[in-house]
């Protein structure tokens, strides 16, 4: 099947460890996006990726930060300076070509307590 | 900056009936797509139409129709012969069309209802 994958479904940390949320797609696509939803809100982009070894920062990227080594992954990492890392992530790609059709994956909801 | 403005939170509607959500914009670009992605209880993101800006006519998918005013900067959807798997959240989302693989900007959604 072709699809984005993320994984676990729900996860859960203490406060003051990093946590490292995994994406990855087998779509062939080449831009890929992490997004952060809270209660009532809407999503907000943290980081993005072009192409591989290369990334941007969204409108809230402090105290997350991400890698792409490779096209099919896209790994986001909740460090211990995210001051409310609890909400719903999701990641989502697309192809360069259309990159307008952005293909969102099912989400992590991560629980810091 | 681009901001988007969904001012219903919440809508109700019967079964079968129509409902149209609103949307308004803002950017400086005359470039642009705006989507409308629907979120049901499982949380996936699912995109329900897109609409490119450089297009005066509205977009339609099935029951799923846009009244896209580009001056007023305006985006509504509207949904016919409503279902009961029509009930989510309904999000507005803008992005530039301009060169880059920028993310999208998001309304806070809307709740929709439907009543059996």
């Amino acid at each position: 099947d072709g699809g984005i994958t993320q994984s676990p479904k729900y996860l859960f940390r203490k406060e003051g460890q990093n946590v490292t949320l995994s994406c990855e797609q087998n779509l062939n696509h080449d831009a890929m996006y992490w997004y952060r939803q809270d209660p009532g809100q809407g999503l907000r982009l943290i980081y993005y990726s072009q192409i591989v070894n290369d990334f941007q920062k969204g409108d809230i990227a402090e105290g997350y930060s991400v890698s792409r080594e490779k096209k099919e992954s896209f790994p986001l990492t909740v460090t211990s300076a995210q001051k409310n890392p609890t909400a719903f992530y999701l990641c989502a790609s697309s192809p360069d070509s259309l990159r307008s059709k952005q293909y969102f994956g099912p989400g992590t909801r991560l629980t810091v307590t | 900056a681009q901001t988007v403005t969904q001012s219903q939170p919440e809508m109700s509607v019967q079964e079968a009936e129509t409902v149209t959500l609103s949307c308004t914009y803002d950017t400086s670009e005359s470039d642009y797509y705006l989507f409308w992605y629907k979120q049901p209880p499982s949380r996936q993101m699912i995109l329900v139409i897109r609409q490119e800006a450089y297009k005066q006519q509205n977009a339609t998918e099935n029951r799923f129709s846009v009244n896209f005013q580009k001056a007023a900067k305006s985006f509504s959807l509207k949904i016919s012969d409503s279902q009961l798997g029509d009930a989510a959240m309904y999000f507005c989302a803008y992005l530039n069309s301009g060169g880059g693989a920028d993310g999208l900007t998001f309304g806070k959604g809307t709740h929709l209802i439907i009543q059996p």
